[in-house]
């Protein structure tokens, strides 16, 4: 079954420290895996594409076929990066999105 | 990015109306459009997916008749909620994607509430 799993519900951490946000997957084929964010009151706005190698906002994500995971990371985290997280696998099938179940990280001052 | 936008931002209705939901994609054609249903605080739930011009497909447990999808231009998919009840109460999100690549852009969502 295609399913996508992020563990945890709610990220607590300070301002600076480390963040990683998990996120697993079940799928047969090759995944193509995104990483959406929704900031209070804002639309859901992708954040970043793991074909695309970036980094956006500081943030990386890898993909590990072995693990089959694609967690999020973010050396240093910021206030401004408090917002709910979903990781999302797109099952090559026109484009549909299946998504995790949304982690919300807060960054306290 | 591209611009998708929901009309309306949010919407209440008396039990046993219906309700139409709109997207539209402002600068790019959309050939197929997503529906998404969001509860408080949890994941956002394929409703159905729609291709301009054929009839949508629905995700299991979605009811058609209920959830009316109609795609009939490459930039406005509608979602009519038929005989809401206090259950239907919910966000609903459409994303959009054009054909020449894999990234869905959102619109900012609907907020439906059934009194």
């Amino acid at each position: 079954a295609q399913r996508v799993t992020q563990p945890e519900k709610l990220l607590s951490v300070f301002k600076g420290a480390p963040v990683e946000l998990k996120c697993n997957y079940s799928y047969s084929g090759s995944p193509e895996l995104f990483w959406y964010v929704q900031y209070s009151r804002q639309r859901l706005q992708l954040l970043l594409r793991h074909i695309s190698r970036e980094s956006i906002k500081g943030f990386t994500a890898d993909l590990n076929k072995g693990e089959t995971s694609f967690h999020l990371k973010k050396p240093f985290a910021q206030e401004e990066d408090s917002a709910m997280y979903y990781c999302a696998l797109n099952n090559n099938q026109g484009g549909k999105l299946i998504f995790g179940q949304g982690t919300e990280l807060s960054v306290k001052p | 990015g591209a611009v998708v936008s929901q009309h309306p931002s949010w919407v209440i209705c008396k039990s046993g109306t219906s309700v139409k939901i709109e997207c539209r994609s402002l600068d790019f054609q959309a050939t197929t459009m997503f529906w998404y249903r969001q509860f408080p605080k949890q994941s956002l739930m394929l409703m159905a997916t729609s291709n301009e011009g054929s009839k949508a497909t629905y995700e299991q447990g979605v009811e058609k008749d209920k959830f009316l999808i109609n795609h009939a231009s490459l930039t406005l998919s509608t979602l009519t909620v038929t005989s809401a009840h206090p259950e239907d109460s919910s966000f609903y999100i459409c994303s959009a994607q054009g054909l020449s690549n894999t990234e869905a852009f959102f619109g900012q969502g609907t907020r439906l509430t059934v009194v």
